[in-house]
């Protein structure tokens, strides 16, 4: 079966500019967690929803907001981009809630800020 | 509140021999625990996970880990590396208990493996 989508693989944004990034879990996943990797935090937990309702939310600014539809695809927005937002972001897609059972990752967004 | 960490940064190994990449957690409940491997420009890839019995755990590519409840920790080895296992390794918890918890990840390690 088709693995985690996610789109695009690549992005250079200005400052200031906002950004949306996809996902697409594996099919009959609903629950879709979203991290921030850079090489100075490590992974950072953004946020997780299921079905369609966010179950969790890290330690971010409210720059950075989600959502997720019916068919469990998920948005993750960055607004008014800072240079310290350039990182790799990953979407991790999971049967169950709160990634119980493990996640399965896609090969992630590397946004780039200048 | 619950923690993960890997104590080294980097691990050196000759192809060959065994490794051992090293993680030790903190929960207030019980642990569910992950092994992910980290290939550059990837995302993660999940090697193995302990959620509850045999507290040594068989995962892909020839590796496994061994919960151990008494020292907190849930080290990932390997009887006989291979250059390709080259990598960056993250191990990750969630507490069971507690109903808000999330899986957080260790620092990370990166493992090399020479010729």
């Amino acid at each position: 079966k088709a693995g985690v989508t996610q789109t695009p693989r690549y992005l250079i944004k200005t400052r200031g500019q906002q950004v949306t990034l996809s996902c697409s879990p594996i099919s009959g996943h609903r629950s879709v967690s979203w991290y921030q990797q850079t090489p100075g935090q490590g992974l950072q937990f953004l946020f997780e929803y299921f079905s369609e309702t966010q179950r969790n939310k890290g330690n971010f600014p409210g720059r950075f907001s989600g959502r997720q539809f019916s068919n469990s695809r998920s948005e993750m927005n960055v607004s008014t981009l800072e240079l310290g937002d350039s990182a790799l972001y990953l979407c991790a897609s999971s049967l169950a809630s709160q990634g119980t059972y493990g996640y399965t990752f896609g090969s992630g967004t590397r946004l780039t800020v200048v | 509140a619950q923690s993960v960490a890997q104590p080294e940064d980097q691990v050196n190994v000759a192809e060959g021999n065994p490794l051992t990449v090293k993680c030790t957690y903190s929960v207030s409940g019980n642990p569910y625990l992950f092994w992910y491997v980290q290939y550059p420009n990837r995302g993660l890839q999940f090697l193995l996970k302990y959620i509850t019995g045999d507290n040594l755990v068989k995962g892909s590519y020839g590796f496994e880990a061994e919960f151990n409840k008494s020292q907190t920790s849930f080290h990932l080895k390997k009887p006989s590396a291979l250059v390709s296992d080259s990598a960056l390794y993250f191990c990750a918890v969630r507490d069971v208990q507690s109903s808000a918890s999330k899986i957080i990840f260790g620092s990370g390690t990166r493992l090399s493996i020479r010729p």
